[in-house]
Formats: structure tokens, C-alpha cells, sequence
């Protein structure tokens, strides 16, 4: 079954404006990871942030996290037409010796 | 460093055949995880193996696939007696270790299945 549920399902923006997908989860984690997925292609891993953090940055990346309503937000800031691609939450159970869970994911589009 | 290496990229098989899809960690990574992505939907997690062991394979359906990581070369996904439902992308990754590392994915195998 699916832990995290992002939404929206699709974005589409215009280049030099943010971006913000969220995340919703089901169960308490360990850690919440991002990942983007361009067409066709493997996922490559963004960023991490941990259950005890609130709240952290990577370049034009912010990510967020809120465990009292379990749920998680990624801002892109100053979109590029290169960040078009699916954005995935993937969550890490806090049962030991399980894989990330990864939700449905986000179609972004940004146009120039 | 190569990363996950994934092979085939692509690959075709007749209804009834078997395929073998391979994974190769990245260099110093003993976990290894397969997901199955349908067209338009994220991952659906698989199984998860470390050398020689099946850690949790509660994704892998019941019949006709198997899954291995062998002390020497690399993992293998074994789907038998191939279906059309069978038809999707599958991805593999490896990690370093549980808990918070991000983990480092494979370009994905391609299987059609005509």
C-alpha cells in the first residue's frame, strides 16, 4: 500500500516562479526523503530530512516537515524549465528493516 | 563510480517466457531493493535483500517471481512464465544502510511483455 500521498497530482508554472508539492504519510517515520524522476529516467535523491527536524534546505530546495499532521511540503524556489520532471516523498518506517515506501508523486511542468 | 548499473535497459518477451532482470549495487552499498513502476504511478516497493539474505519481500507477488543477491555478482529478478500485466519498469536500488541514507537508483529495466 502506499505511505505517502503527494499532492497536487500535476503543476504546471511558469520558469522564475515556486513551486510547493506536499506530502501526506500514514504512519510515524523515521525519516522523509524527496526524489525527482525526469521521463524515462532512474530517481535521483534530493534531500533528506529526519523525524526531529522541522525544516531544512538544499540550494533552491526547502523542505519541510510537520509529524503532528504527518505531512511534508517541498518549495522550489526560482523554477527552471530544467526542473520539469515527477517528484516523489518516500517514507522510512520506523520498523526496522523495511524500504521506502514512495507515494504517487508530482508532475511538475515549468514553461519558459 | 558507476552507480546502479540495470540490464538489461530494455527487454521483450513472449507471454510464457522468463526474464532475468539484473542489478548491480553501487560500489560499497550492500542493500539492494526492486521496485516495479507502471506508467503514470510512482514505485511499488518489491523486495529488499542484503548479501545472501531476503530482508522483506511483503511487495513480490507470490508466484512466479523470486528474487536473489548472491555473495558474488549481482542481484537478480527472476519473473517466470511472463504475463502482459507483467509489462513496466523496474528499478532497482542500493544504499549503504538503513536509516537515513537516500538511496542511489538504477536507470531501470524496461520489460514489454507481446
Amino acid at each position: 500500500s502506499q505511505q505517502g500521498e503527494e499532492d497536487p497530482q500535476a503543476l504546471s508554472i511558469q520558469e522564475g516562479e515556486n513551486a510547493t508539492m506536499n506530502c501526506s504519510y500514514k504512519t510515524s517515520i523515521n525519516n522523509l526523503q524527496w526524489y525527482r524522476q525526469n521521463s524515462g529516467r532512474g530517481l535521483v535523491h534530493l534531500i533528506l530530512i529526519r523525524s526531529n527536524e522541522r525544516e531544512k534546505h538544499s540550494g533552491r530546495l526547502r523542505v519541510t516537515l510537520d509529524t503532528s499532521k504527518k505531512s511534508s511540503s517541498l518549495l522550489i524556489t526560482a523554477s527552471r524549465a530544467a526542473d520539469t520532471a515527477s517528484y516523489f516523498c518516500a517514507t522510512d518506517a520506523r520498523q526496522a528493516g523495511t524500504a521506502l515506501i514512495f507515494g504517487k508523486g508530482t508532475t511538475l511542468s515549468v514553461s519558459s | 563510480n558507476a552507480g546502479v548499473m540495470q540490464n538489461p535497459r530494455h527487454l521483450v518477451r513472449r507471454r510464457g517466457q522468463e526474464a532475468r532482470l539484473r542489478c548491480s549495487p553501487m560500489k560499497g552499498h550492500s542493500h539492494v531493493y526492486w521496485y516495479r513502476q507502471l506508467p503514470e504511478e510512482g514505485l511499488k516497493f518489491m523486495v529488499y535483500l542484503q548479501k545472501e539474505n531476503i530482508i522483506d519481500e511483503s511487495g513480490m507477488p507470490k508466484e512466479r517471481f523470486s528474487a536473489e543477491f548472491p555473495k558474488e555478482g549481482p542481484s537478480i529478478l527472476r519473473i517466470q512464465q511472463v504475463v502482459r500485466g507483467d509489462s513496466a519498469a523496474y528499478f532497482c536500488a542500493s544504499s549503504a544502510g538503513t536509516g537515513a541514507y537516500g538511496y542511489t537508483f538504477g536507470s531501470g529495466t524496461r520489460l514489454t511483455v507481446v
